[in-house]
């Protein structure tokens, strides 16, 4: 049973870079046909879908977030990275990762998620 | 604002049946399964129901979705007080290529 769970810190000032790590335990990071995803949910708000890595590091970014989005994976250490740049009060929410599987033509679901990590941005 | 629509709140009473709405366009639901996702108050997201009416193990049967054209329904029979929470439709968007969640639907049991 794959359990997920994010990293990072908790404040980040304006302009910078924002970046949070989900490692990955109960099953490894580079088994099966996984996408690996960011996601978060702004104070009061919907989910928004940020991205998707797989275990070879090919991604597939939110249009409206891709210029500024960069995902990585690290399959020795069985984790997973978000940087997010030139950050806004905007960007300020709870951030989850969470796990979706993939085959030629198909998307299936989200599952499991990690807890979620609040991030701020203030000066 | 979402690309999925779903009413920001809906409510019942203990025993009675609530439904949830989702809708989009041809190029998500239209094209894709719905998934449904639970989240009790203070806590992630939790998946409820996938591939459109498919329950997860451990997910009570008086949770069921359906999917119709460009539009899917949750419903919730029996209601129960820990079924409050936020409840959120998503979907695979083949002209974004991407994922798109509807606003979240706050049920709350009166």
């Amino acid at each position: 049973q794959a359990q997920l769970k994010e990293s990072g810190p908790g404040l980040v000032k304006p302009s910078q870079t924002l970046s949070l790590t989900c490692i990955v335990s109960g099953g490894s990071i580079s088994s099966g046909s996984y996408h690996w995803n960011w996601i978060r949910q702004s104070p009061g708000k919907g989910l928004e879908w940020i991205g998707e890595v797989d275990h070879s590091g090919g991604t597939n970014y939110n249009p409206s977030l891709k210029s500024r989005v960069t995902m990585s994976v690290d399959t020795s250490k069985n984790q997973f990275s978000l940087e997010l740049s030139s950050v806004t009060a905007a960007d300020a929410a709870v951030y989850y990762c969470a796990r979706s599987y993939y085959s030629a033509n198909y998307r299936s679901w989200f599952d499991p998620w990690g807890q979620g990590t609040l991030v701020t941005v203030s000066s | 604002q979402s690309v999925l629509t779903q009413p920001p709140s809906a409510s019942g009473t203990p025993g009675q049946r609530v439904t949830i709405s989702c809708s989009g366009s041809n190029s998500n639901i239209g094209s894709n399964t719905v998934n449904w996702y639970q989240q009790l108050p203070g806590t992630a997201p939790k998946l409820l129901i996938f591939r459109n009416d498919q329950r997860p193990s451990g997910v009570p049967d008086r949770f069921s979705g359906s999917k119709s054209g460009t539009s899917a329904s949750l419903a919730i029979r029996g209601l129960q007080s820990e079924d409050e929470a936020d409840y959120h439709c998503s979907a695979w968007d083949d002209r974004l290529n991407g994922w798109v969640f509807g606003g979240g639907t706050k049920l709350t049991v009166l």
